[in-house]
């Protein structure tokens, strides 16, 4: 079965400091991953997502991520933080020509973005 | 485009009462998803609907809960009889087609309290 890990329950990082928020994944087959951002009282947001190609993935609002299939990953990333920019972020990995196997999500890691 | 709509915002009822909730996706897109997000957790798919037509509800806890998508637009979801474990924000959420690369658009939804 597919399952995201998000080993860090909260990240906090300094406004204009670089920011990296993990993801491990475990599937059977090439995944497709993603990571949406959950600001308070909202749903979730899209921000990027990896399918094939290009390891490094650019997403919305200066985000990007790397996948790296080695090492099972797909952290998320982003040069200079934004107090903007705390909120909730979710990793998620899919398994495609698989049936219908659902979007399976990660428990989320908060990131605080302090001035 | 306007987004995912959902109502209500917010609910309280005591254990053993139903509710429902709703659910308007963005115009055009076929495949509507429910989702139950407890806190602390990241969102666990309850039911996917392609059009009007069931593609998953394997995670649906039948005996009390309950969805339907009639004329593939909008969609109800319904819990008879409630139980303190079912107190969560259900998430609505859309997509353009069954493509599982599609991102989902999800709604901001509906914080449910079973005291």
């Amino acid at each position: 079965a597919q399952s995201v890990a998000q080993p860090e329950d909260q990240v906090n990082v300094a406004e204009g400091n670089p920011l990296t928020v993990k993801c491990t994944y475990s599937v059977s087959g090439n995944p497709y991953l993603f990571w949406y951002v959950q600001y308070p009282n909202r749903g979730l947001q899209f921000l990027l997502k990896y399918i094939t190609g290009d390891n490094l993935v650019k997403g919305s609002y200066g985000f990007e991520a790397e996948f790296n299939k080695s090492q099972t990953s797909f952290h998320l990333k982003k040069p200079s933080a934004l107090v903007s920019d705390s909120a909730l972020y979710f990793c998620a990995v899919r398994v495609p020509y698989s049936g219908n196997t659902p979007l399976v999500f990660g428990k989320g890691t908060r990131l605080s973005v302090i001035a | 485009e306007a987004g995912v709509a959902q109502s209500p915002r917010y609910k309280i009822i005591e254990k053993r009462q139903s509710v429902a909730f709703w659910c308007n996706p963005i115009s055009g897109h076929a495949t509507l998803y429910w989702y139950q997000q407890i806190l602390g957790q990241g969102p666990k798919l309850l039911i996917q609907f392609q059009n009007n037509g069931v593609v998953d509800d394997s995670q649906l806890p039948k005996d009390r809960f309950s969805a339907e998508r009639l004329k593939g637009v909008d969609s109800t979801l319904k819990i008879q009889p409630a139980k303190l474990e079912d107190s969560a924000v259900y998430l609505c959420a859309s997509s353009a087609g069954q493509g599982e690369n599609s991102p989902l658009h999800f709604g901001n939804g509906t914080r449910l309290t079973v005291t």
